[in-house]
């Protein structure tokens, strides 16, 4: 599976949109970009997948960049409820293995 | 109920007793994996199982076992606790493919204190 690198911390204000990162150069054509949450010691929550084409669903939009670099994850309200750490995955479906998760964005939503 | 289920949520244990964490699901997903988290840090593969008959080392696996005892229930034991094992524990069962609606759905985890 690619690796993946993302900033180790962001801030957001309350209500305002929430643009996370995420850095695949080496993501090949059968990887999908898939997006997790932790919100403090809890069990990671899924948020969204994708492979090409931007995604949205009730909890986030997925836009992930022309030659699959690169993607980012909107939270496009955030709220004090949203700080967690964000995970970004790279991983195909045939790869055989568990998730890797590396140490993600942990994400600050002050009010 | 939750579709993934930890027991116990929490535990204290001595070093080199034996203790066994118990995962069950009701998601009916044929893969089921047990992960560790340390403060900090992200989540690390113990152990992983495709189906009943199939166990597959992750890449923390020394110290631990597990059993696959039917599709819904997953353990994962450790036979003689270590205080460096103190952590987080997370069960995870997927479909097939991983790339279902929901993904991964994970449990909430059992924290193991080892003194």
């Amino acid at each position: 599976d690619a690796k993946t690198t993302q900033p180790t911390s962001m801030d957001c204000a309350e209500g305002r949109a929430a643009n996370l990162p995420c850095n695949h150069s080496t993501i090949s054509g059968n990887e999908y970009v898939y997006w997790y949450r932790q919100i403090h010691s809890q069990g990671p929550q899924y948020i969204i997948h994708g492979l090409k084409n931007n995604e949205t669903n009730e909890m986030a939009s997925l836009i992930i960049t022309e030659d699959r670099k690169s993607s980012t994850l909107i939270l496009p309200h955030a709220t004090l409820r949203d700080t967690a750490v964000y995970y970004c995955i790279v991983r195909s479906t045939n790869s055989g293995y568990a998730l890797n998760f590396g140490k993600g964005t942990s994400l600050l939503v002050t009010p | 109920d939750a579709d993934v289920t930890q027991t116990p949520r929490n535990r204290i244990t001595k070093t080199g007793k034996r203790i066994m964490l118990e995962c069950s699901q009701t998601k009916g997903h044929d893969r089921m994996y047990w992960y560790r988290q340390d403060p900090g840090l992200g989540l690390r593969l113990i152990y992983y199982s495709f189906d009943v008959k199939d166990i597959n080392k992750g890449e923390i696996s020394d110290g631990y076992s597990v059993s696959r005892q039917a599709q819904a229930k997953f353990s994962l034991s450790l036979e003689s606790a270590i205080p460096n094992q103190t952590a987080l524990y997370f069960c995870a069962t997927s479909d097939f493919t991983g790339t279902g609606l929901n993904g991964y759905t994970f449990g909430s985890g059992t924290r193991l204190t080892v003194v």
